[in-house]
């Protein structure tokens, strides 16, 4: 199957790190991404790990990957009001022939002042 | 930065109504699709574009939707006869390389059926 499962909801103090987890069920997967849906907007693609990598770091954002568990976690540091969203991971499983993008659950973070 | 551009960005018509959803993907892309995302729901692809036909599909894409790259810039998605139920936000995104870059996607096209 293509499921992308997350945890529904995360709530974190200004100025703590947030942790999104995301399981994901194709092993075969190149590419793993995370997106940021702000209320009314679009999907902002964040970042996104190559799989043959176990972290990937940019600025405040940390990636995991942990293959052999297919789990994907990304980690915001010192974490800001403007970084309520909903959070997105995705995958393009490697039998989509032409590259079919397929979404999470989505985590809604919501950070309190 | 280019951006993938959608038009409008609400639509309200009423069941039954055709309605035309546009997209300007970004230029030098090859891949374009559409998702859509029901209130609450979980983002779903749709269907996928390249080379000037349809690539893959979703069993939510029935004979009622239809896309066209017109005049090699535009990207539309047509519902030809509206239901409730296909009230969600729709997202257009382009890719030059998907495995590669990702997609970029529009702000997307809130359409309502009533």
């Amino acid at each position: 199957g293509e499921d992308v499962e997350q945890s529904l909801f995360l709530s974190v103090r200004e100025g703590d790190s947030s942790v999104i987890n995301c399981t994901y069920t194709d092993s075969s997967s190149t590419y793993l991404y995370w997106y940021k849906q702000e209320p009314g907007a679009g999907l902002q693609l964040l970042t996104y790990i190559f799989s043959n990598m176990d972290m990937k770091q940019d600025q405040r954002l940390t990636v995991l990957l942990n293959k052999k568990d297919k789990h994907l976690s990304l980690r915001i540091a010192d974490t800001q009001t403007g970084d309520s969203a909903i959070y997105f991971c995705a995958e393009i499983p490697m039998n989509t022939g032409f590259q079919k993008l397929v979404f999470g659950t989505g985590t809604r973070l919501l950070v309190s002042p | 930065e280019p951006e993938v551009t959608q038009t409008p960005s609400h639509q309200v018509t009423q069941m039954g109504q055709e309605v035309i959803l546009r997209c300007v993907p970004i230029s030098n892309h090859l891949y374009f699709y559409w998702y859509r995302q029901i209130l609450g729901q979980k983002v779903e692809f749709l269907v996928s574009f390249y080379n000037n036909e349809i690539s893959e599909k979703s069993e939510i894409f029935d004979d009622q939707f239809s896309v066209e790259r017109p005049d090699g810039s535009n990207f539309t998605l047509k519902i030809r006869s509206t239901k409730l139920e296909d009230s969600a936000m729709y997202f257009c995104a382009s890719s030059e390389a998907p495995r590669n870059y990702g997609y970029t996607f529009g702000s997307g096209t809130r359409l309502t059926v009533v």
